[in-house]
């Protein structure tokens, strides 16, 4: 068993409708959590950056953390043609960090 | 504001060839710097990470090597490639002494060893 797994798409929605990303992962230590979003030819880029479990909130992304279910989502809401991305996500402890393979999403106009 | 510049974009070098990667970051001090390997489908594999200058850790013994001969400024090397050491190579550099502190990367190398 891969220590985070993460569905590798390619999912493919509307403009407009919401988009629900997931990782799960098997390391309970495991601390912090981010999302990435990457553009082909591209980097990664930092898109949000949660402690322990919970919500959180940056315009129209939202991060969601269950530690009890070792389970971590990504909602975009009113999603864009301009999300059209691979998003990774990644989490540490003790700055161990471990990575998904990332899924890819298109969005159509 | 923090900047990391990775060089070049693409490359195309015959096996045997030697290799010469650099990244540099901008508007930070004693930066934690990193190279990954990028695999399609296969998620980020950490190749290197340095906590300070000439302080240098292997996560994967390769064919690769590393050097970090200034503060702010991370070179990724090799003698002679092979036709395996092909893919995307992102550096990335995380605050000192920031306690999981995020990731930051650069665009990438794409590197084609043919």
């Amino acid at each position: 068993q891969k220590e985070v797994e993460q569905d590798p798409g390619p999912l493919s929605v509307p403009e407009g409708a919401i988009v629900s990303l997931n990782c799960t992962y098997s390391n309970s230590a495991f601390q912090y959590f981010m999302w990435y979003r990457q553009y082909s030819r591209k980097g990664p880029e930092l898109l949000m950056y949660t402690y322990s479990s919970g919500n959180k909130e940056d315009g129209r992304f939202t991060a969601q953390v269950d530690k009890s279910s070792k389970y971590i989502s990504l909602f975009i809401r009113d999603s864009q043609p301009s999300d059209s991305a691979t998003y990774l996500c990644a989490m540490s402890d003790n700055n161990d960090m471990r990575f998904g393979a990332g899924t890819r999403l298109t969005v159509k106009p | 504001s923090q900047t990391i510049h990775q060089w070049p974009a693409t490359l195309v070098q015959p096996v045997g060839s030697p290799l010469s990667l650099e990244c540099t970051v901008e508007g930070t001090s004693n930066p934690n710097l990193y190279w990954y390997r990028q695999a399609a489908g296969r998620g980020l594999q950490l190749l290197f990470y340095s906590v300070g200058i000439g302080q240098i850790s292997s996560e994967v013994p390769q064919n690769l090597s590393a050097s970090r001969p200034q503060d702010r400024q991370f070179i990724l090397s090799s003698k002679k490639l092979l036709l395996s050491d092909s893919g995307f190579y992102l550096c990335a550099w995380s605050v000192s002494g920031a306690y999981n502190s995020p990731l930051h990367f650069g665009n990438g190398t794409r590197l084609t060893v043919t």
